[in-house]
C-alpha cells in the first residue's frame, strides 16, 4: 500500500536550518508530484511547496518563498524540503502529501514536528 | 493571498444532515473547480474526503457530498454519525501553483 513517512524534524534555533526527508513507498514514486504542507494550533493547514514528479519545477507559498528549498531523488524514493533561515512561525507539523488528481491529496505521511525556539 | 473562510464550528444531531462553508474569491474557489474537503481527527493526518468540488474518492461514504455555487464550496454530510465528529478543511487551486486552506471546522455530534 501506499506510505510516506517523514523524518528530521526537532527543535532549532531562530535562524538556524533543518531537513526534512519524505521517504515514499507502495507506487510508482516518479510518477507523482510531491507536495509539503504543515499544521499549526492556530492557523490550520498551510501548503507549503510542491515538486514536480520529473524533479521541476519547485512551487513555494509565499511565506517560505526563498527560504526552504524542495527537491527529490526519484532513485531514492524520496523528497527533501531544505529549511533555512528559520522562524517562530514556521514551527508546525510537516506533511508530505501524495496527489490524486491535481492538488487534491489522497496519501499522507504520518507528520514531523518542527519546532523553532530558542 | 488569505486562507479561505470556514465557520470555526458546526453541530448536529445523529441522523441529521448538516453544512460546512468554504468562503473564498473569484481568484481562488470561483474561479475553479479544484475544491477539496479533509476530514481530520486529533493527532491524526487528514483524509480526503471530496476532491474536484464534488467528487468522492473510493471508500468515502455517499453520505459526505460537495457542492460550490459562486465563490462559496460546501460540503453536507447526512445522516450524521458519531465517528463523523471531527474537523474538516477545505482547500482551493488558486492559480499560479498555489494552493489555500480554509482555516477548518470543528463539527460536533451532539
Amino acid at each position: 500500500q501506499v506510505q510516506l513517512v517523514e523524518s528530521g524534524g526537532g527543535v532549532v534555533q531562530p535562524g538556524g536550518s533543518l531537513r526534512l526527508s519524505c521517504v515514499a513507498s507502495g507506487f510508482t514514486f516518479s510518477n507523482y508530484d510531491i507536495h509539503w504542507v504543515r499544521q499549526t494550533p492556530a492557523k490550520g493547514l498551510e501548503w507549503v511547496a510542491s515538486i514536480r514528479f520529473v524533479g521541476s519545477p519547485q512551487y513555494y507559498g509565499d511565506s517560505v518563498k526563498g527560504r526552504f528549498t524542495i527537491s527529490r531523488d526519484n532513485s531514492k524514493n524520496t523528497v527533501n524540503l531544505q529549511m533555512d533561515s528559520l522562524r517562530g512561525e514556521d514551527t508546525a507539523v510537516y506533511y508530505c502529501a501524495r496527489p490524486t488528481s491535481g492538488w487534491a491529496f489522497n496519501h499522507w505521511g504520518q507528520g514531523t514536528l518542527v519546532t523553532v525556539s530558542s | 493571498q488569505s486562507a479561505l473562510t470556514q465557520p470555526p464550528s458546526a453541530s448536529g444531531s445523529p441522523g441529521q444532515s448538516v453544512t460546512i462553508s468554504c468562503t473564498g474569491t473569484s481568484s481562488d474557489v470561483g474561479g475553479y473547480n479544484y475544491v477539496s474537503w479533509y476530514q481530520q481527527y486529533p493527532g491524526k493526518a487528514p483524509k480526503l474526503m471530496i476532491y474536484e468540488v464534488s467528487k468522492r474518492p473510493s471508500g468515502v461514504p455517499d453520505r459526505f457530498s460537495g457542492s460550490k455555487s459562486g465563490n462559496t464550496a460546501s460540503l453536507t454530510v447526512s445522516g450524521l454519525q458519531a465517528e463523523d465528529e471531527a474537523d474538516y478543511y477545505c482547500s482551493s487551486y488558486a492559480g499560479s501553483n498555489n494552493l489555500l486552506f480554509g482555516g477548518g471546522t470543528k463539527l460536533t455530534v451532539l
